[in-house]
């Protein structure tokens, strides 16, 4: 069951745009979010969360904007940089539970 | 501090045979969780170890089992291979001791394991 979907296998940007990447999730329980960055080679590394009684974190270029009623979320990277370029997974928490969405691949051209 | 490690990298079997994954979790760290990335599928959650325990259960056959060690290092194995368990798996260690350990995961480089 994909309680954690990430609708857009791939998407591609001119340096120094902006990327939005875009992640829903259907069980009401999540109320933790996290975004992780993954290189070929290496596993996912952490990147930015946002508790649910909050709807926006920002660190530097990133910001993750959380729309609890709809029941999605965003990750907004400004300016993309070439180096950017990975898989971004989506996951949310719940008590006891962490649930992943299949993953962005981003490509920031020069 | 070490990050997570997990032996081996690569793996080759063939169907039917069974395989033995091995992470190292970061010192400290009490709770140790698998997962299964395949492409299209994402992460799936395949169980977590706290304390020598499982603690937490996915959704996957009863082929894959683990353990954890008293050292908090943990295996994963995988009976009788399927085509379809070729895979990258990972582990992520965590301090473990909260129910919100996944907010804390530090993930291993991944086990790339091949079916033949």
């Amino acid at each position: 069951d994909q309680q954690v979907k990430q609708n857009s296998p791939s998407l591609s940007v001119q340096e120094g745009r902006i990327s939005i990447l875009n992640c829903d999730y259907t069980n009401s329980m999540f109320d933790y979010f996290l975004w992780y960055k993954k290189y070929p080679a290496e596993g996912p590394t952490f990147l930015i969360s946002i508790s649910s009684i909050k709807d926006k974190n920002e660190d530097g270029r990133f910001t993750v904007f959380l729309n609890k009623s709809a029941k999605h979320l965003s990750l907004h990277i400004v300016p993309s940089q070439p180096g950017d370029s990975a898989v971004y997974f989506c996951a949310a928490s719940a008590h006891n539970d962490m649930r992943f969405g299949a993953g962005t691949r981003l490509t920031v051209k020069p | 501090k070490a990050g997570v490690t997990q032996t081996p990298r690569y793996l080759i079997k063939t169907r039917g045979q069974q395989v033995t994954l091995s992470c190292s979790p970061i010192s400290g760290h009490r709770s140790v969780s698998w997962y299964q990335q395949t492409p299209g599928q994402g992460l799936q959650f395949l169980f977590e170890y706290f304390s020598e325990t499982q603690r937490n259960k996915g959704n996957f056959p009863g082929r894959f089992s683990g353990r954890q060690f008293s050292n908090s290092r943990s295996e994963m194995n995988v009976s009788t291979l399927e085509l379809g368990d070729s895979a990258l798996y990972l582990c992520a260690s965590s301090p473990g001791a909260s129910g919100r350990s996944y907010n804390e995961q530090f993930f291993g480089p991944g086990t790339r394991l091949t079916v033949l």
